[in-house]
């Protein structure tokens, strides 16, 4: 089975200019998850779509910061235009629903997306 | 709120050296407790989870347990290896509000 994916790998663009993530959860999970790190600091939570819906995007920094699910598969996360503290590591997860068997607190991870805003 | 908070790195050991690195939380309900793994160039990989206190979580050779009393969750390894060497990161989660440590770099050197 394929874990989460996340492209590209690593990102490096100016200030003011726009920046596309991209998650692909693992197949038949409902919940996607965007989380960022920092610097170096902890990991925080951005937002929690359950299928194409947004379920909690309270961690959303601002308005620069668009996420997106159509279909309720791959998730995109769009930084515009972007700012120098928006450098980090951009990690996405997923799991499965309840009701499909998965545990209330199993989150598959990505590999994350490395960004440098210069 | 909820929040988690682990010992500051770097932390640097000698293969076959014993391992504890500190997690401490705060939490309004009754989380559920987790170390995750980090290897280099690798995305954060699940290393173990402890549900309930009292509850143990173990997984190569890595040990934690889960204290309500002092709300920590350290973890343990009795003889390190080179392969060990990754990002360790405490986390929580709390009616699904996931919180993580600010991560410990752990370099093993032979």
């Amino acid at each position: 089975e394929a874990g989460v994916t996340q492209f590209p790998s690593h990102s490096v663009i100016e200030k003011g200019q726009t920046v596309t993530l991209r998650c692909d959860p693992i197949s038949g999970h409902d919940n996607l998850y965007w989380y960022r790190r920092v610097m170096g600091k902890e990991i925080k939570f951005l937002l929690h779509f359950v299928k194409e819906s947004k379920q909690d995007e309270s961690g959303m920094p601002n308005n620069r910061f668009l996420a997106e699910r159509t279909g309720g598969t791959y998730s995109t996360l769009k930084v515009q235009p972007a700012e120098l503290e928006d450098s980090g590591v951009y990690f996405c997860a997923s799991s499965q629903d309840l009701a499909f068997g998965g545990t209330p607190d199993t989150q598959y991870f990505g590999p994350g997306t490395r960004l440098t805003v210069l | 709120g909820n929040s988690v908070t682990q010992m500051e790195g770097p932390v640097t050991l000698s293969e076959e050296a014993f391992l504890t690195i500190n997690c401490t939380y705060t939490a309004t309900g009754y989380p559920s407790l987790f170390w995750y793994v980090q290897y280099p160039g690798e995305g954060l990989q699940l290393l173990l989870k402890a549900t309930k206190a009292d509850d143990k979580g173990s997984n190569k050779g890595f040990e934690a347990t889960y204290r309500k009393e002092t709300t920590s969750f350290h973890l343990e390894k009795g003889s390190v290896q080179v392969s060990d060497s990754a990002v360790y990161f405490c986390a929580l989660i709390d009616v699904g509000d996931m919180r993580f440590g600010a991560g410990t770099r752990l370099t093993v050197k032979p």
